[in-house]
């Protein structure tokens, strides 16, 4: 089935620093979903992406979706102590062709900030 | 901002007992999906559900495994004689429509300790 693999597993950084996360595919997603799940919380959605080349922001997050369709990266850009989490790309997959929209996740980047 | 809940937050049943729960997605969508993650792990698909029946299920959502909107507002999982590897977050999550611009919602999960 389609995998997604994230890096890096895990970041620790000081606070006001930026931020550079990927994830790749080996096939083509045709929509890129950045999630971040805190402690006890279930996933929250941070950006969409639904097109090849597609650079979006929302606040101090910044995603693209790659041209090739098979990647995707989020930056975050003078991190604060909130922003600890774990980030996870994901996309929906087809089944035969419909668009059910189960979703394939990465394994997440685990980012720590330090004050 | 509506939101996708769950019920019970953390639910402790000993192996062999069925299990059931619970989920209320926002009020006019339409796709509902059960999730899984295992502690430490990446988040799993379980099962999607539209127009009152599975549209698709993962290897994983085998026998034991039951979905239910039993009313306009609720959807339930159940499990029906859990074991020691059910141990996990269950989150729920739902969609508006099929179009690809509608990402999907999740609940913050119910944690289910096996016994």
């Amino acid at each position: 089935g389609q995998q997604l693999n994230q890096s890096p597993q895990s970041m620790f950084i000081q606070e006001g620093e930026d931020v550079s996360m990927n994830c790749t595919s080996s096939s083509i997603f045709n929509t890129w979903l950045w999630y971040k799940q805190e402690p006890g919380e279930g996933p929250v959605l941070l950006i969409a992406l639904y097109k090849a080349g597609e650079l979006t922001s929302n606040g101090r997050l910044t995603a693209q979706f790659g041209i090739t369709r098979k990647d995707s990266f989020l930056n975050i850009s003078a991190s604060i102590p909130s922003d600890v989490g774990i980030y996870f790309c994901a996309g929906p997959t087809n089944a035969g062709g419909t668009s059910y929209g189960k979703l394939t996740f990465g394994q997440g980047t685990i980012l720590t900030v330090h004050p | 901002e509506p939101e996708v809940t769950q019920t019970p937050s953390h639910q402790v049943t000993q192996m062999g007992q069925e299990v059931i729960l619970r989920c209320v997605p926002i009020s006019n969508h339409l796709y509902f999906y059960w999730y899984r993650q295992i502690l430490g792990q990446k988040v799993e698909f379980l099962v999607s559900f539209y127009n009152n029946e599975i549209s698709e299920k993962s290897e994983i959502f085998d026998d034991q495994f039951s979905v239910e909107r039993p009313d306009g507002s609720n959807f339930t999982l159940k499990i029906r004689s859990t074991k020691l590897e059910d141990s996990a977050m269950y989150f729920c999550a739902s969609r508006r429509g099929a179009q690809a611009n509608q990402p999907q919602h999740f609940g913050d999960g119910t944690r289910l300790s096996i016994l």
